[in-house]
């Protein structure tokens, strides 16, 4: 089946740790999202990307860094600088072009150990 | 310190009768909006879209309504049911927004009553 697979469901961070969280699509979309959903909140885009080796920062880049070197591929880093990294965090993708919807994962929920 | 989360507006409605979500989007130049719907623990999941020459866009059980003018998008359900217990988003995308980004509502959480 297509989908967005998103790993691990779950991740902890101890203090002055780089954590990386996965995001595989078989979708054959070229964009690619990481957003952050706080409680009760809506989503907070960080970055994306529309085409290989390339992305842009989304409003709330600080103390993130992502890589996209495969179509399928657009991996997180939530670094140390990252002062409060505790949220849920959703990848997601689309077709290029004008209009068109994103589809997203089933999340990684990062908390601080 | 640790953020506070915001209490999410609450729709209550019984089994079998329509539910209406309302969503208030910021920007008149937004050409394009989605609905999403989201389950504990998972990921937002497409309902329906709609762009800014239509008023109106009909789905399976779903109807989505465009007020340009006052820049209100509705989501209408019909016959609730209880697996539509969930919270539901409204996005929109700026017609000048480029690399297709969305701006998310807070979400309104709509619970279904047996």
């Amino acid at each position: 089946d297509g989908g967005i697979t998103q790993s691990p469901k779950y991740l902890f961070r101890k203090e002055g740790q780089n954590v990386t969280l996965s995001c595989e699509q078989n979708l054959n979309h070229d964009a690619m999202y990481w957003y952050r959903q706080d409680p009760g909140q809506g989503l907070r885009l960080i970055y994306y990307s529309q085409i290989v080796n390339d992305f842009q920062k989304g409003d709330i880049a600080e103390g993130y860094s992502v890589s996209r070197e495969k179509k399928e591929s657009f991996p997180l880093t939530v670094t140390s600088a990252q002062k409060n990294p505790t949220a849920f965090y959703l990848c997601a993708s689309s077709r290029q072009g004008v209009n068109q919807p994103q589809h997203f994962g089933d999340g990684t929920r990062l908390s601080i150990l | 310190g640790e953020s506070v989360g915001l209490h999410l507006p609450t729709l209550s409605v019984q089994e079998g009768d329509n539910s209406i979500i309302n969503c208030a989007y910021s920007n008149s130049a937004s050409d394009y909006f989605i609905w999403y719907k989201q389950e504990s623990g998972k990921g937002p999941q497409f309902i329906i879209d709609i762009r800014s020459n239509m008023d109106k866009r009909q789905g399976q059980r779903v109807t989505v309504l465009l007020n340009k003018t006052v820049k209100h998008l509705s989501l209408q359900i019909a016959a609730t049911q209880p697996g539509d217990s969930a919270v539901y988003f409204c996005a929109e995308k700026g017609i000048y927004n480029q690399g297709g980004k969305l701006i998310f509502g807070q979400g309104t959480e709509l619970s279904v009553k047996p």
